[in-house]
This record gives C-alpha cells, structure tokens and sequence, in this order.
C-alpha cells in the first residue's frame, strides 16, 4: 500500500542536542510538508516542499530546518531542541498544490526534549 | 478572525447513535476545498471526507457524510450508526490558494468519545 511513513515513532533527546526526524513516501506526490502539533491544539505548518523548492511559513522559528534529497524522503532538524519544541510532529504529502489535493499524513513522530 | 471555527471541545454519544460534528469556515476565496481528518490517540491524521467549493452535491464516504451549506459557510461532519472506534478527534480543515501560496488551515478540534 501506498503510503507515508515516519521515522522514528518516538525520540527522545536533550535540551539543545541537534536531531532529525524523516519522512519518507511511496506516494510519488510532489508536495511534502512538516507540522508541528502541540498537545490539545492544532497542526501548525512549519515549512513545505513543492519539488525542490521550500517553502517556509514566516513565524517557523530559525531552529527549525528542513532538506529533500530526493523525491521520497524529507527530513526536519531541529538545530538546538528546547523545552518548548516537545511536540508531534507530522510529515503529509499531497500531489500537488491545489485546493482539492488531499494532504495524506504520516503517523507522527512524538518528540520528547529533556 | 478565526478561519475556520469548531464550537464543540467535547462530545459524548452513545453507541450506534449518529453524531453531527460542527464546522464553520471564513473565506473571501470562490474556490476552496474543505476536508475533515480523524485523530486517534495514536497520534495519526486519517482523511475522511473532501468537499470542494463547486460541488453541488454533499459529499459521502461509507458512514461519513458531508452537510456542506455554503450559503451559510457550514461544512458539518456527519456520522452514522457510530461505533466504538470513533472515538478520536476530530478535525475541520479548510485549503485555499492565496497569492500561489496554499495552506490547509486546521480547526481546533473536537474530541467525540463513543460510549457504550
């Protein structure tokens, strides 16, 4: 089955100790995305691919950093984790930017900051 | 303002009862597409329904329906004959193109507990 996968489910790490999250899909879309979800709020968007081309929400902290090598997989650094950076975070793609284009969503990487 | 509003936090129904999940949106844009997600505690946001600005017709997906008024900007989540593993959030999510940039715009959530 086609689908969205993220790696790893659960990390734990310290209080400003760099680490990365990765995405990966068998979806083929053209379209990548990372959210940020705090507890008992909303997905908040930090940034998106379209192809190669990033795409940053302008209040995404600097903190945050995003690569796509390829059209498969995409990863989210987190430069100097705080306390406040503990969240889940979810990967969706889409095949392309259009408003009837279904964001399908990976199962989220639960990051925890000691 | 907030663009797209879910007045319910919480909501209890009982088994096999169908439920109605409130969403209201704001937009100047004629096209836009309204989705609905589902939220276990596993963490995973699974696509239920679409609903585009066009359609004429209410979107349905098996016990998920779509009671989209646009006059009154409402695209409420209908679920029939609930079952225990309904129990999640739920969310209302709206995406628009502004200015070539796209955004899925989430809602706050409502939690459905199925009991029963």
């Amino acid at each position: 089955d086609a689908m969205v996968i993220q790696n790893p489910r659960y990390q734990v790490t310290q209080f400003g100790k760099p680490v990365t999250l990765s995405c990966s899909q068998t979806l083929n879309h053209n379209v990548m995305y990372w959210y940020q979800q705090k507890s008992s709020q909303a997905p908040k968007l930090l940034f998106h691919y379209y192809d190669k081309d990033f795409n940053n929400e302008a209040d995404t902290p600097d903190n945050f950093q995003s690569r796509r090598p390829n059209t498969s997989f995409c990863f989210l650094d987190i430069r100097s984790p705080g306390l406040g950076d503990a969240a889940m975070y979810l990967c969706a793609t889409s095949l392309r930017l259009a408003v009837a284009d279904t964001q399908y969503f990976g199962p989220g990487t639960r990051l925890t900051v000691l | 303002a907030q663009k797209i509003t879910q007045t319910q936090p919480g909501m209890f129904v009982q088994e096999k009862e169908a439920v109605t999940l409130d969403c209201t949106y704001d937009t100047s844009d004629q096209s836009y597409g309204l989705f609905w997600y589902k939220q276990p505690s596993s963490g995973e946001m699974i696509f239920l329904i679409y609903q585009g600005s066009y359609d004429e017709q209410n979107a349905t997906e098996g016990r998920y329906s779509l009671n989209f008024q646009k006059a009154r900007k409402s695209a409420n989540l209908v679920i029939s004959a609930s079952q225990l593993g309904d129990s999640a959030m739920y969310f209302c999510a709206m995406r628009e193109i502004n200015f070539g940039n796209e955004k899925l715009t989430f809602g706050t959530g409502t939690r459905l507990t199925i009991i029963p």
